[in-house]
């Protein structure tokens, strides 16, 4: 049973690009998180998604940041423009249903040059 | 909003018995999870949880005091493979957002 699938690993981009990072839930599992980590900070939740609805959005800066959770395919967090501050770990977790424990993928390392 | 504290770093010798506190504020608190993170890598699943009182699990336990918003996290028998940052995390809700602290970098040493 694969494990929370995210890519890509590493992500390079210029100023004023857009950064597409994706998600794909273990298997059976329908709620997505998506949380970012900067250098020595903690994980700080960013949205949580059910399949094709956003049910918490609280954590998402107001303006460049999205995320989808489509019914056929990975979970999308996308952010445009990107700007330096943008440059985190940001990491996806899913569940298999609400009060559960997280798993966690490997991450995106975005860079922003 | 929540606040949760643990300290920043730990040091500890090989086969020693290391605790990690982690103190709490919240509301609508629905369980206390600790997981574990190696530079670089994935957060994985170390304890939950969500009644008063010691969870062990091999050489790892975790206890809860709700009244008192007080978790700790006990480590057994240190290897060094257990050099790495432990968070701790409070469930609120009735989802499984998590709200994590900022993490304990412990050090295991020879």
């Amino acid at each position: 049973n694969a494990g929370v699938m995210q890519n890509p690993r590493h992500l390079v981009r210029r100023r004023g690009q857009e950064a597409r990072l994706r998600c794909s839930p273990m298997k059976g599992h329908s709620h997505v998180y998506w949380y970012r980590q900067l250098p020595e900070e903690g994980l700080k939740f960013m949205v949580y998604l059910q399949k094709e609805n956003i049910i918490d959005e609280s954590g998402m800066p107001k303006e460049r940041f999205s995320a989808e959770f489509p019914k056929e395919g990975p979970s999308i967090l996308r952010i445009q423009q990107v700007v330096r501050g943008d440059s985190a770990a940001y990491f996806c977790a899913s569940s298999p249903g609400a009060l559960n424990k997280l798993f966690f993928g490997s991450g995106t390392q975005l860079s922003v040059l | 909003g929540q606040n949760i504290d643990q300290p920043t770093e730990m040091t500890a010798t090989e086969g020693a018995i290391v605790q990690i506190n982690c103190t709490y504020q919240t509301s609508g608190f629905n369980g206390l999870f600790w997981y574990q993170q190696h530079a670089g890598e994935a957060p994985t699943f170390l304890s939950y949880n969500v009644l008063d009182g010691l969870e062990e699990k091999g050489r790892f336990s975790s206890f809860l005091s709700r009244s008192k918003g007080y978790s700790y996290l006990l480590l057994k028998e240190l290897q060094m493979k257990d050099s790495a940052s432990y968070l701790c995390a409070v469930g609120t809700g009735t989802a499984s957002k998590l709200t994590f602290g900022t993490g304990t970098r412990l050090q295991v040493t020879l």
